[in-house]
């Protein structure tokens, strides 16, 4: 069971607009930064959104990140094919001793 | 440019152990801190430690302490993840990638391109 609540699944058709959410609690969004990852099928995760809304060089801006409370969410415009992917959100939780690095589950986003 | 490379595909036995290795280069690999992702078969991403190589303080995640060890030679930029005891369990593809912190403010911006390790009798 994941500390970051996602989807299992999302999906949209080309040119449409779709958000992928990440919900969590007071001791990880609510208090921390929210970063995402996208894995194309076969490859490695590759980081996509940093520190909320920040994207790393590279990234289009049909990719954008957006936090509000405990809850985040991922945005994607313009849909295209090579967005199929899955998504993963992840951010630190100050409740956790030791290790505080924690994933969400996974969005498996399918372009129709 | 930034690289971490990672040791090829492994096909081991159950009981056997396994050491994978995770190479940096074109950035300065003492300053970052590297992070061990697991990924078994069609599942999702699971952070199993992280390790800052120029001290060596490393950092479990409690599904994980006790059962894998994470080392790193500073002198080859390199980091490893020691599997013991394999079980068919640990079959799955195994990432490396970097930090620059390892805090809230920490992002894994460059990814090894993965080792698949398979445990089968």
């Amino acid at each position: 069971q994941s500390v970051l609540t996602q989807p299992p699944s999302a999906s949209g058709t080309p040119g449409q607009r779709v958000t992928i959410s990440c919900s969590g609690s007071s001791s990880n969004i609510g208090s921390n930064y929210v970063y995402w990852y996208q894995q194309l099928p076969g490859t490695a995760p590759k980081l996509l959104i940093s520190r909320n809304d920040q994207r790393p060089s590279g990234v289009p801006d049909r990719f954008s990140g957006s936090k509000s409370g405990t809850s985040a969410s991922l945005a994607i415009s313009g849909l295209r094919s090579e967005d199929e992917a899955d998504y993963y959100c992840a951010s630190w939780d100050d409740s956790l001793s030791g290790f505080k690095w924690v994933f969400g589950g996974g969005t498996k986003l399918t372009v129709l | 440019e930034v690289q971490l490379v990672q040791s090829g595909a492994e096909a081991k036995k159950p009981g056997e152990s396994l050491k994978i290795s995770c190479t940096g280069s074109g950035f300065r690999f003492t300053t970052y801190w590297i992070a061990w992702v697991r990924q078994m078969p069609g599942k999702g991403l699971e952070l199993m430690g992280v390790i800052y190589p120029e001290d060596s303080d490393t950092k479990y995640s409690p599904s994980f302490q006790g059962q894998v060890t994470i080392s790193a030679d500073k002198s080859t930029s390199t980091a490893y993840l020691q599997l013991s005891s394999l079980k068919a369990s640990d079959t799955a593809t195994y990432y490396c990638a970097r930090s620059y912190y390892y805090g809230s403010g920490g992002d894994l911006d460059f990814w090894g391109q993965g080792t698949l390790v398979s445990v089968s009798s």
